[in-house]
């Protein structure tokens, strides 16, 4: 139990384009999920939290304008990166808790920008 | 939540029992200790938490000293497949979620 399901599982995309990444807890509902960002070599970051039908909360240093979150049920958090530039090319991650502590996590996304 | 500190990186025959230190000497008595793991290329991977006490589970043992300043985590027969980055992270617990905070953990690499 408890899977993370995330998609695209790799994605190259153009600069100055726009890219949506899904994030699905299979079976159990998750009223939070987390983004995290990892670069090569380096710790998993977090990025924002998500919570099922509100804002996002952003950690700072994260442009809310450039990584929008959308959290619209309770099994589904998308995190869009708009207007990506080669800088942004990293491993997404995100989680979610079924019970508020013990944290799953998806596979991850592998993003290039070129 | 509390820092932890880690060696940056250990080996381990296969076979053998791995053996993780962890220091977390400005814990708080409402935090819990937690273990993930990332094998390269994936999401981060669950594997123990405790308190105060010892636990164990299929996968590993967590030993946490009496004074909660530090701790362990057992892989009792690591195998190649347990190469990974290892995580320890201390927080508290709270039905509302909470991020992790990823420090630098532990490479390990078993080695044949």
């Amino acid at each position: 139990g408890a899977v993370v399901s995330q998609h695209p599982s790799w994605v190259i995309c153009k600069s100055g384009t726009s890219v949506k990444i899904e994030c699905r807890s299979l079976d159990f509902q998750a009223t939070t999920m987390f983004w995290y960002r990892q670069f090569p070599k380096q710790s998993l970051m977090l990025m924002a939290t998500s919570n099922e039908g509100s804002k996002a909360t952003y950690e700072q240093g994260v442009e809310k304008d450039k990584f929008l979150i959308n959290h619209a049920s309770l099994t589904l958090s998308t995190l869009t990166v708009t207007s990506a530039h080669p800088e942004d090319s990293s491993f997404y991650i995100c989680s979610a808790s079924p019970f508020g502590y013990e944290q799953y996590f998806g596979p991850g996304t592998r993003l290039t920008v070129t | 939540d509390a820092k932890t500190t880690q060696p940056t990186s250990m080996d381990c025959a296969e076979g053998r029992a791995a053996n993780l230190p962890c220091n977390h000497s400005t814990i708080s008595g409402n935090e819990y200790v937690y273990w993930y793991r990332q094998i390269h290329s994936q999401g981060p991977q669950y594997i123990i938490h405790g308190l105060k006490n010892n636990e164990t589970n299929e996968m590993a043992s967590l030993i946490i000293t009496e004074d909660r300043k530090s701790s362990t985590l057992i892989l009792p027969h690591a195998t190649l497949r347990d190469t990974a980055v290892y995580y320890c992270i201390v927080r508290v617990n709270s039905n509302s979620g909470y991020a992790l905070n990823f420090g630098k953990g532990t490479s390990l690499l078993v080695t044949p």
